[in-house]
Parts: C-alpha cells; sequence; structure tokens
C-alpha cells in the first residue's frame, strides 16, 4: 500500500522568501510517481511539478522545484520567491503499481507582504 | 487545448432527490477519476475508468452513488436520494495512463459543488 504523509498543516512564509514543504512517502514499488498540486481557493487542484523514482536529478519547473531524497523517501517541494498567489493549499501525491494515486491531507501555505 | 470541464459548478439540493454530476475530460485521456472533497479535507478517491475496462469502484461510500462514462469521454456521477453528508465538492481528474510515469499527471477539472439541504 501507499502512503504520503504531509506534516505540516499550515506555513507562512515572507513575499520573496523561499520555503519547503515537506512530504514524506512508503511505498514497496520499484517505479513511481511523485506530484504536488496547488489548490486556491478558488478550488481548481493545479498540477505543478512530477518527479519519477527513477529520475535522477530533482524536478524544477519555474520556481518550483521537487527535493527528492529516495533514501529517504522524501519529496520536499521547494518554492522560490514567494508570491501573494501562492497562497494555498499544496498536495502531494504519489502513484506506482495502484492505479489509484494517494494524496497527502495537503499543507496550507500564507504568504506575507 | 481545452481542459477538463464539469457541471454544473454549483448545485443546491433537497435531501432526498437525486442529482447528476457530469464531467467531460481532456481530448485523449484515456484514465478518469472522480474525487469527493470535503471542507477543509483531502481528496477522497470515489471512482476510476480506463478506456473499455470496467470500471474501479472500490471507492464509492454507498449504493447511492454510481458512475458512468459514455464512448470513453464524457462521464455522469449520479447520486441518489441525497443526504447532508454528501455535502462536498466532487472533482474529476482525467489522465493520459497510469504506472509511475509522467503519463500519470492528473488534470483536474474546477469541481462540483454540492450542496444538500
Amino acid at each position: 500500500a501507499q502512503k504520503i504523509t504531509q506534516t505540516q498543516p499550515g506555513m507562512f512564509v515572507q513575499e520573496k522568501e523561499a520555503v519547503t514543504l515537506d512530504c514524506t512517502y512508503d511505498t514497496s514499488d520499484q517505479s513511481y510517481g511523485l506530484f504536488w498540486y496547488k489548490q486556491p481557493s478558488s478550488g481548481e487542484m493545479i498540477f505543478l511539478i512530477y518527479q519519477g523514482s527513477y529520475d535522477e536529478q530533482n524536478a524544477t519547473e519555474g520556481r518550483y522545484s521537487l527535493n527528492f531524497q529516495k533514501a529517504r523517501k522524501s519529496a520536499n517541494l521547494v518554492i522560490s520567491a514567494s508570491q501573494l498567489g501562492d497562497s494555498a493549499m499544496y498536495f502531494c501525491a504519489m502513484t506506482g503499481g495502484s492505479y489509484i494515486p494517494t494524496f497527502g491531507r495537503g499543507t496550507s501555505l500564507i504568504v506575507h507582504p | 487545448g481545452a481542459g477538463v470541464s464539469q457541471s454544473p459548478s454549483n448545485k443546491v439540493t433537497e435531501k432526498g432527490k437525486d442529482v447528476e454530476l457530469r464531467c467531460d475530460p481532456i481530448s485523449g485521456h484515456t484514465a478518469l477519476y472522480w474525487y469527493r472533497q470535503s471542507l477543509g479535507q483531502g481528496l477522497e478517491f470515489l471512482i476510476y475508468f480506463q478506456g473499455n475496462s470496467a470500471p474501479d469502484k472500490s471507492g464509492l461510500p454507498s449504493d447511492r452513488f454510481s458512475a458512468e462514462r459514455t464512448g470513453g469521454s464524457v462521464s455522469t456521477l449520479t447520486i441518489q436520494r441525497t443526504q447532508q453528508e454528501d455535502s462536498a465538492v466532487y472533482l474529476c481528474a482525467s489522465s493520459l495512463a497510469w504506472g509511475g510515469r509522467a503519463t500519470d499527471t492528473q488534470y483536474f477539472g474546477p469541481g462540483t459543488r454540492l450542496t444538500v439541504l
């Protein structure tokens, strides 16, 4: 069975600062994918970034990067130069042997001006 | 190209009534998922469709919930005899495939906010 753990229910960051949102996972699959989604107050889930279990380099997408530490089973999201529009819920998710993705409970990020 | 669309965006109904929620996935996406998200909560998996295979209904909370996908495209989630605990946002997502690869990336619709009075 797959499991995603997001231990930070809420995070605060100053505008223009960097912030790390934690995600740890557990799986017995050798091949799996890790995802981060953003859910603003409007409710829509927005795909941010993907990391494959066999990818040797950390994924990056603009201001988003995924700090993938396979041995520690962690897939933390790093947001650089935070903007007010980054305030939202952030969900970590994974897929693998099961076609049903596993989502974490989410982290609420608030960016202060 | 067009993303995932859902209708209606909001639905208010009375307890005991039936409701139908619609999802139009991204063209070419063979996998389609329905999720439920209660206020301030994470995503609860409901049902999964993959191509012409039998759907995985393991997440449906009761036999009042059913879903179908016609022609491998549009899907309808039906809730019969709605209860107040059914009030939630119902999200639909589609993806190219599954299997631990980038093609698993799910693209979500804007959701339908269901309120049962």
